[in-house]
């Protein structure tokens, strides 16, 4: 099991832009969690999907959206790219009756420009 | 509201010296509380939970709520502890399982 992976590893964009980002989580995990970390900080929490739905969002605007797949995979979407989109954002898996554990993947590394 | 705060940026002790991360927090329910790690190079990981009250590596947590702290201890502090630690919040039995990460504190154990 590689554990959770994520692509692309890096994105350069410019302001305005539309970009995709996309996770698969770990081997039997049905719950993915996105969050933004931004250069310096801790990571924070964008939205969390379970069996295709939003079922927790964090304090971000409408253009930060996301998907999640039969298969469990999910995409992070962000429209209409502002300078200060520009982070690192990390994917995290955890499954169903777990003990609370989340497993993050390596993450993206989006510059907006 | 949901909040963790680190307040130290930077920990830089000698090996075999004690080190001492604080964490504190503030939620309205049952806190779970974690503390995660990232080594260079490496995707972060959970170290401890507080539920499990384990020693992992030799570091451990107490999750103190009349003070709403979860501090991170260690005896003796070896090189390879140098990395970025980070305390996350979680609500316990809450649906969902959302972290709330502090800013982190990065710890530089030297020889």
């Amino acid at each position: 099991d590689a554990g959770v992976t994520q692509s692309p590893t890096h994105l350069i964009k410019t302001r305005g832009q539309q970009v995709t980002l996309r996770c698969s989580p770990k081997s039997g995990h049905d719950t993915v969690s996105w969050y933004q970390q931004a250069l310096g900080q801790g990571p924070q929490f964008i939205f969390q999907y379970y069996e295709e739905e939003e079922r927790q969002r964090g304090n971000f605007p409408d253009r930060f959206s996301g998907h999640q797949f039969p298969n469990y995979s999910s995409e992070l979407n962000v429209n209409a790219l502002l300078l200060g989109d520009s982070a690192l954002y990390l994917c995290a898996s955890s499954p169903t009756g777990g003990n609370g554990e989340q497993f993050f993947g390596p993450g993206t590394r989006l510059t907006v420009l | 509201a949901q909040r963790v705060t680190q307040p130290e940026k930077l920990l830089s002790v000698f090996k075999g010296a004690p080190v001492e991360l604080k964490c504190n927090y503030s939620y309205s329910g049952s806190p779970e509380l974690f503390w995660y790690v990232q080594y260079s190079r490496q995707r972060l990981q959970l170290l401890l939970r507080h539920i499990s009250r384990e020693s992992i590596k030799g570091f451990t947590a107490d999750l103190n709520k009349g003070e709403t702290s979860f501090h991170l201890k260690k005896p003796f502090a070896q090189e390879e502890d140098s990395a970025m630690y980070y305390c996350a919040l979680s609500g316990l039995g809450a649906a969902g399982n959302k972290l709330t990460f502090g800013g982190g504190t990065r710890v530089l154990v030297k020889p």
